[in-house]
């Protein structure tokens, strides 16, 4: 248990389907972020949210769309995805962004989203 | 941007020891981290270096040299639970960015 939660674990959507996903952390950090884990790829970062802000965009498809309502909450909006989006989702807080130790990423369990 | 590569597969033997190793190209360095991943489970932090030197911490133990942009994670006694894949990871310029993490399999 890192302290970081996402739900849903799984999902499974069709193409012309809009579906959220949701994490959550209580560990009173500042930074949060969104990584998508591809078979046999590295580690990909989507967005990074300092201070409820969004600092990063890393030229991520529009179809992707992140909110964070407050330094505890972080989610994911799907629309129109396409079968190469299926991945795992990850979600991650930082006590900072990336300064130091207190860039030690933290990452919930992730969500399995196929999109057939 | 940022280059950073590791071996994709490993294999040894229980209670033997091995050396992962992570070559990085970046630019604003500030420090390197060591993730685990099992399986279908989230990246679980193992272990950070900023300065040059070893880190050691039970079985695990990390080596940096920001000189020749390498590092390596060496585990020792070996146990089938630590077949995982190995994730290293650079904070640079203030974003954390990892590699493609080396998938170690473990045989009795």
């Amino acid at each position: 248990e890192t302290g970081v939660t996402q739900t849903p674990r799984h999902l499974v959507m069709g193409m012309t389907n809009k579906k959220s996903l949701k994490c959550e952390q209580h560990l009173g950090h500042n930074a949060m972020y969104w990584y998508k884990q591809s078979a046999k790829k590295p580690l990909e970062l989507m967005f990074v949210y300092n201070f409820k802000e969004q600092t990063e965009n890393n030229s991520v498809p529009s179809r992707f769309s992140p909110e964070c309502p407050n330094s505890s909450h972080l989610f994911l909006h799907l629309h129109t995805l396409q079968p190469e989006d299926s991945a795992l989702y990850l979600c991650a807080s930082s006590q900072d962004r990336a300064e130091g130790l207190g860039g030690q990423a933290f990452f919930g369990q992730g969500t399995r989203l196929t999109v057939v | 941007g940022q280059n950073i590569d590791q071996p994709t597969e490993m294999t040894a033997t229980e209670g033997a020891i091995v050396q992962i190793n992570c070559t990085y190209q970046t630019s604003g360095f500030n420090g390197l981290f060591w993730y685990q991943q099992h399986a279908g489970e989230a990246p679980t932090f193992l272990s950070y270096n900023v300065l040059d030197g070893l880190e050691e911490k039970g079985r695990f133990s990390s080596f940096l040299s920001r000189s020749k942009g390498y590092s390596y994670l060496l585990l020792k006694e070996l146990q089938m639970k630590d077949s995982a894949s190995y994730l290293c990871a650079c904070n640079a310029g203030n974003m954390l960015t990892f590699g493609g993490g080396t998938r170690l399999m473990v045989k009795p």
